[in-house]
Parts: structure tokens; C-alpha cells; sequence
């Protein structure tokens, strides 16, 4: 039972372009929201998240969105360089109810092109 | 370095040996996770402990596999009988537990069971 979805496996993106990740989910428990970075043969590095009393929030060049009535959150990262090419993970979880872990998609490789 | 450190970060078993993986949380932290990732895969989750507590085993095979994170050392999972299907990249994270906190992750332990 997949509750957090990436549908697009893949992504490429003209550096200095904007690049835009997509991500859904079905648990309308879930109230915190992750996005994490992850280079080869390293784990996930926290990117940014997003708490659900908000539907925005801002650092740098990466910028979550959240829309609770669709489900939906999307990250922008903009201007886009070659160093964000990773495969970035978005993560969800309900901290209402004391359930501390996180679920997570399956993932989508950015890839920006010099 | 004070993140998330896992040892080995390469470990071959043969099938039917035994499986030790190491986790020591970030300094402050007693919140512990394990995550799994299998190949073009999403990370999975698999327990949350605090010290001396096993809190969340959902995500646990209910056979072979155990885990610790006792008073005093680092957290350990552990993987009896090893088989082909075990091998996989296995992530550890740690947290405050403070509501709205994120994760933290170490770069793993690349399980391969021949």
C-alpha cells in the first residue's frame, strides 16, 4: 500500500530552467511533510519540509508547495544546477498520532543538464 | 562528526549466515529508525525504537529479523538465516521526536548475501 506517491521516476532539466517534483498521497492523517535529497551510495539528506497549517514555505531556491485538498505537494527548485541532479524523495508523516515514521516515495532522478 | 554513523558499509553474507548492522545516532538524538531499500525502490520503513524500547515493528518481517537499541551502544539490527532476497541497502536514521522534526539519516549499510 504505497500512502506517499512519485509518479514520475524521472526528470530533465536545462541548468538555470526550473525544476518542479511531484508528489501524492492518500492518508489524509498525514501532517508533516519531507522532501530529501539522495546521491549514490549516500543516504537521504534533509532537504525541506512542510507542516500542513501552511501551504508554502521557502529555502533558497527550494520552495515546497502544499495543497491539502488535492493531496498534492510539489517541489521548485530554481534556478536548477547540475549539483541538484540526485534522486529526491518526498516523505510524509502524521505526528498527530504519535507515529514518528516517515513514508516515503519511491523517488525521482533529477538530472539537470549543463 | 556528529551525524548518524552505520557500520560496515559493505557486508557480504552467505545464505543461512548472520547479519549485524550498527547504527549510532546523532548526538542529542534517541529516537532511532530502520529503513530498507530494495533496488529501484523506495525506502521502506521497518522499526522505530528509543533507548531500551522497540516502539514500531510494523514494518518488520515477522521472522529472522530483530532489533535493539540498548541503554548504553549503538542500535542493532540484526538478520538471522540470511537469504538472496535480505540483500538490500538498509538505512538507519534518528530524531529528537519533537513534533515537526526531521529525520537525519546515515549513508548505510549495502547488505549483499550471495
Amino acid at each position: 500500500d504505497q500512502q506517499v506517491k512519485q509518479n514520475s521516476p524521472s526528470l530533465s532539466v536545462q541548468e538555470g530552467r526550473i525544476s518542479i517534483l511531484n508528489c501524492d498521497y492518500t492518508n489524509s492523517m498525514f501532517d508533516y511533510f519531507l522532501w530529501y535529497k539522495k546521491y549514490p551510495a549516500e543516504g537521504p539528506t534533509f532537504l525541506i519540509s512542510i507542516s500542513s497549517i501552511k501551504d508554502k514555505n521557502e529555502d533558497g531556491r527550494f520552495t515546497v508547495f502544499l495543497n491539502k485538498s488535492a493531496k498534492h505537494l510539489s517541489l521548485h527548485i530554481v534556478p536548477s544546477q547540475p549539483g541538484d541532479s540526485a534522486v529526491y524523495f518526498c516523505a510524509a508523516r502524521s505526528d498527530q498520532t504519535g507515529a514518528n515514521n516517515l513514508f516515503f516515495g519511491t523517488g525521482t532522478r533529477l538530472t539537470v543538464i549543463p | 562528526n556528529a551525524g548518524v554513523m552505520q557500520n560496515p558499509r559493505h557486508l557480504v553474507r552467505r545464505r543461512g549466515q548472520e547479519a549485524r548492522l550498527r547504527c549510532s545516532p546523532m548526538k542529542g538524538h534517541s529516537h532511532v529508525y530502520w529503513y530498507r531499500q530494495l533496488p529501484e525502490e523506495g525506502l521502506k520503513f521497518m522499526v522505530y525504537l528509543q533507548k531500551e524500547n522497540i516502539i514500531d515493528e510494523s514494518g518488520m518481517p515477522k521472522e529472522r529479523f530483530s532489533a535493539e537499541f540498548p541503554k548504553e551502544g549503538p542500535s542493532i539490527l540484526r538478520i538471522q538465516q540470511v537469504v538472496r532476497g535480505d540483500s538490500a541497502a538498509y538505512f538507519c536514521a534518528s530524531s529528537s521526536g519533537r513534533a515537526n522534526s526531521p529525520l537525519h539519516f546515515g549513508n548505510g549499510t549495502r547488505l549483499t548475501v550471495t
